[in-house]
């Protein structure tokens, strides 16, 4: 049971490129998340996608697009890459159930550096 | 979602209990207690959440104060592959912000020899 994957582990990009990062959980879960992590700071959502079908803003979308291509893959675009956007970014998945208080399961992470 | 304090970091002998301390003293009735934890370069793992009584998994017990203003996560017998940062988070079941986990800065945890 992989749990949650993403794609690629690691990428170096130049300013100005584009790249999709992927996701897909084999869990059967509904939410699907997308943070990054930053130095010294806590994980901050970026985008996430309630349901398949749906996406909403987190805290930090500026400069991200994402699109809930099904129930189990949830991928993050950046468009034209700045160096502001190196950073660690999370996938993570839940069930929603009748309590709505199911944890989150998270990926190994994708390492993104901008030059 | 209620703010929550822990002490930057603990130490622990391996084999020992650890037992890390979170303060949530503005929680509400309706929001759950959730640990984290995040081994170096790996993403957040859960560990354990609950809402006011004590519970128990095979990695962890969580120590809810009857107030609910302070839990303790206790890994009853630390090793040296718990070495991490511990986050607890304190929010609001379902809602409009949809599960979005705010995590703090967290305690670092050393498990020595």
């Amino acid at each position: 049971n992989a749990g949650v994957t993403q794609t690629p582990k690691f990428q170096v990009l130049k300013t100005g490129q584009s790249m999709t990062l992927q996701c897909a959980q084999d869990m059967n879960h509904n939410s699907m998340y997308w943070y990054r992590q930053d130095p010294g700071m806590g994980l901050r959502l970026i985008y996430y996608s309630a349901s398949e079908g749906t996406t909403d803003k987190g805290e930090v979308p500026n400069g991200y697009n994402v699109s809930r291509l099904n129930k189990r893959e949830f991928s993050l675009r950046l468009e034209s890459a700045a160096p502001s956007q190196t950073s660690v970014y999370f996938c993570a998945s839940k069930v929603v159930g009748p309590t709505g208080n199911q944890p989150q399961h998270f990926g190994d992470g994708t390492r993104l550096s901008i030059l | 979602d209620a703010k929550t304090t822990q002490p930057t970091s603990m130490d622990c002998a391996e084999g020992r209990a650890a037992n890390l301390p979170c303060n949530h003293s503005t929680i509400s009735g309706n929001e759950y207690v959730y640990w984290y934890r995040q081994i170096h370069s790996q993403g957040p793992q859960y560990i354990i959440h609950g809402l006011k009584n004590n519970e128990t998994n095979e990695m962890a017990s969580l120590i809810i104060t009857e107030d609910r203003k302070s839990s303790t996560l206790i890994l009853p017998h630390a090793t040296l592959r718990d070495t991490a940062v511990y986050y607890c988070i304190v929010r609001v079941a379902g809602g409009t912000s949809y599960g979005k986990l705010t995590f703090g800065q967290g305690t670092i945890l050393t498990v020595h020899p």
